[in-house]
């Protein structure tokens, strides 16, 4: 286990369907992050949290809803999403965000059918 | 034009080679330069860190920045086959700016 725990690993879901992904990391980082990866593209930051503030959303559709109860849990909470939205979604966390070295969970292997 | 460029391969060599993995970039305030290795189903992990300039030699692996021409490179020395896996790169500016990732270089070393 890196330190950072994602699940599910693997996810299958119509496009009218409600689902969350989890994340939760118990290296005492104060920021996390969601990234999607797509085949034969850069990884995409998608939000950053800072103690448990959103600090980031980069134009992310709002079908993707993102929560931070505390700073060792992070949501994604996904809904109507389209084909085009299957990826690997990995979670991430650091010190601060200030830092460089991010620890990465597994992934959750997202299919939108 | 793309902010970090990166070839996707896929990169044979046979072991024993050395290996050469590069990225150019676009944005001259990037600061911090990283290397991350993806196995497969595996999230990436950290392997080198470079800031500014320079060269960084950690074992098998030396990383090194030249940001006169926005380029950086990953050399693989002795490659073994535990080393075939994608290797991604990354930048940073500073302060809290989330990092900017290449697409990724598909490394197959050949036993």
């Amino acid at each position: 286990e890196t330190g950072v725990t994602q699940t599910p690993r693997h996810l299958v879901m119509g496009m009218t369907n409600k689902k969350s992904l989890k994340c939760e990391q118990h290296l005492g980082h104060n920021a996390m992050y969601w990234y999607k990866q797509s085949a034969k593209k850069p990884l995409e930051l998608m939000f950053v949290y800072s103690l448990e503030e959103r600090v980031e959303n980069n134009s992310v559709p709002s079908r993707f809803s993102p929560e931070c109860p505390n700073s060792s849990h992070l949501f994604l909470h996904l809904h109507t999403l389209q084909p085009e939205d299957s990826a690997l979604y990995l979670c991430a966390s650091s010190q601060g965000t200030g830092e460089y070295g991010y620890t990465f969970g597994s992934g959750t292997r997202l299919t939108v059918v | 034009q793309k902010e970090v460029e990166q070839d996707p391969g896929p990169l044979s060599v046979p072991e024993g080679a050395i290996v050469s993995l590069n990225c150019t970039y676009s944005n001259s305030a990037f600061q911090y330069f990283m290397w991350y290795r993806q196995y497969s189903r595996k999230g990436p992990e950290l392997l080198m860190y470079t800031y500014s300039s320079g060269n960084k030699e950690d074992g098998r692996f030396t990383a090194q920045v030249d940001k006169s021409s926005k380029y950086i490179s990953l050399f693989i020395r002795d490659s073994q086959p535990s080393d075939s896996a994608t290797y991604l790169c990354a930048m940073k500016r500073g302060g809290a700016d989330g990092l900017t990732f290449g697409k990724g270089t598909h490394l197959i070393i050949q036993p």
